[in-house]
């Protein structure tokens, strides 16, 4: 059980947009930045998003993130089929003094 | 760019020490913490702990009693030993850089490590 909560499965169709939740606590979410990870099949996961809707060097703009409150969210616009792959979102807790994941939300594009 | 590339023994018995380690190529072995992360299909990813170049290091409490992270500055590279395995250990384990606020901006390339009785 993942102290994150993400839904399992997400689906679109190339070009439409999609958004994938990702909600937590006040000890989490709440206090701290969010970040997001893409895993394609067999690979390690990439940092996607930080500090809630900044994107690292190379990211297309497609990708967007926010945040409010406990709850995050990741939107991909302009879906492609090399966007289908695991996301899973991150936080700060407090309570562990580490980071915790989302379970992940496999993204498929139909 | 740095890079992370990690190596260990991949398959265990019940009650072994995990030992694995990595390396970290390509830029500045200082200012950040340097994790490990594990990914199993029952648990998701699930992180370890972390070090510093310092030495500091800060781990999951679930895991604390087992885990010991190291860190040798001088051939860059850090490591992890997590002792008495049990089947619950079974997971591909990550190396990563931890930026804080920045997120986890480099893996390694991942270890399956599988415990068998």
């Amino acid at each position: 059980q993942s102290v994150l909560t993400q839904p399992p499965s997400a689906s679109a169709t190339p070009g439409q947009t999609v958004t994938i939740s990702c909600s937590g606590s006040s000890s989490n979410i709440g206090g701290s930045t969010v970040k997001w990870y893409q895993q394609l099949p067999g690979t390690a996961p990439k940092l996607l998003i930080y500090n809630n809707d900044e994107r690292p060097s190379g990211v297309p703009d497609r990708f967007s993130g926010s945040k409010s409150g406990t709850s995050a969210s990741l939107a991909i616009s302009g879906l492609q089929s090399e966007d289908e792959a695991d996301y899973y979102c991150a936080a700060w807790d407090d309570r562990l003094s580490g980071p915790v994941f989302g379970g992940g939300t496999k993204l498929t594009v139909l | 760019q740095v890079q992370l590339q990690q190596w260990g023994t991949g398959l265990l018995k019940t009650s072994e020490t995990l030992s694995l380690t990595c390396g970290v190529y390509g830029g500045s072995f200082s200012g950040d913490y340097w994790s490990w992360i594990r990914q199993s299909p029952g648990k998701g990813l699930e992180w370890i702990g972390e070090i510093n170049r310092s030495g500091s290091t800060n781990y999951n409490p679930s895991l604390k009693s087992r885990v010991t992270i190291s860190i040798d500055t001088s051939k860059e590279q850090f490591s992890l030993k997590l002792n008495s395995v049990t089947a619950a250990d079974t997971a591909v384990y990550y190396c990563a850089r931890d930026r804080g606020a920045q997120g986890l901006d480099s893996w390694g390339q991942g270890t399956q490590v599988t415990v068998s009785s």
